[in-house]
């Protein structure tokens, strides 16, 4: 079968750096995407690897590894804003998007 | 905004009930996904429409009824619902080669009773 596995919460402070990781199985692989979903909101794109190495976006950097079935998701000088749930989604070779549950990031001052 | 509008935000419904989910884009992308979140589950993939034709039914029960009448509308007509189908369901749009870059509607949180 096909799955997506990340940690279902995290907790970090105002001002800090957090890694969210990300691990996939699936059937071929055309791409892997980061949401961002605030609470009652729609998910937002953030980022997408397709290529091994980081992509970096201001505060924020996705990094892939096709080899390990692996990405992260790094967010730099949080922000009480940053307060939300991360979403991971690889495109199979259907170009299907598999899911994962989605990682819930709580900020603390 | 996201340029994907769904209605009502909000609803619940009795298991009797007749209801419909409407979503509506603004994006000029011509295809339209239906997706159900549960708490702490992945995104499942309910219904996909392309260019105004269904492509994609993940074997999703009958009392869920998929309806696109163009490429800017897509409707989810709800009957004898049942409790467990108690979610966020949202509607997403994107360019049919590209659906991993797809924007998503705010969701219509949906309780059944």
């Amino acid at each position: 079968g096909q799955n997506i596995d990340q940690p279902t919460e995290m907790t970090a402070t105002e001002g800090a750096i957090v890694q969210i990781n990300c691990t996939y199985q699936t059937s071929g692989f055309n791409g892997l995407f980061w949401y961002q979903q605030h609470a009652g909101e729609a998910p937002t794109f953030l980022s997408y690897n397709v290529l091994d190495g980081l992509e970096e976006k201001g505060r924020f950097s996705s990094f892939l590894s096709r080899s390990k079935g692996y990405s992260y998701l790094l967010l730099k000088e949080l922000q009480m804003k940053d307060s939300a749930s991360y979403l991971c989604a690889v495109r199979d070779r259907d170009y299907q998007l598999i899911w994962g549950a989605g990682t819930k990031l709580i900020i603390k001052p | 905004e996201t340029g994907v509008t769904q209605t009502p935000r909000h609803l619940v419904m009795g298991m009797t009930n007749k209801k419909s989910l409407k979503c509506e884009q603004h994006l000029g992308h011509n295809a339209m996904y239906w997706y159900k979140q549960s708490a702490k589950k992945p995104l499942e993939l309910m219904f996909v429409y392309s260019l105004e034709e269904r492509v994609e039914n993940n074997s999703v029960p009958s009392r869920f009824s998929p309806e696109c009448p163009n490429s800017s509308h897509l409707f989810l007509h709800l009957h004898t619902l049942q409790p467990e189908d108690s979610a966020l369901y949202l509607c997403a749009s994107s360019q049919s080669t590209e659906p991993g870059s797809a924007f998503f509607g705010q969701g219509t949180r949906l309780t059944v009773v």
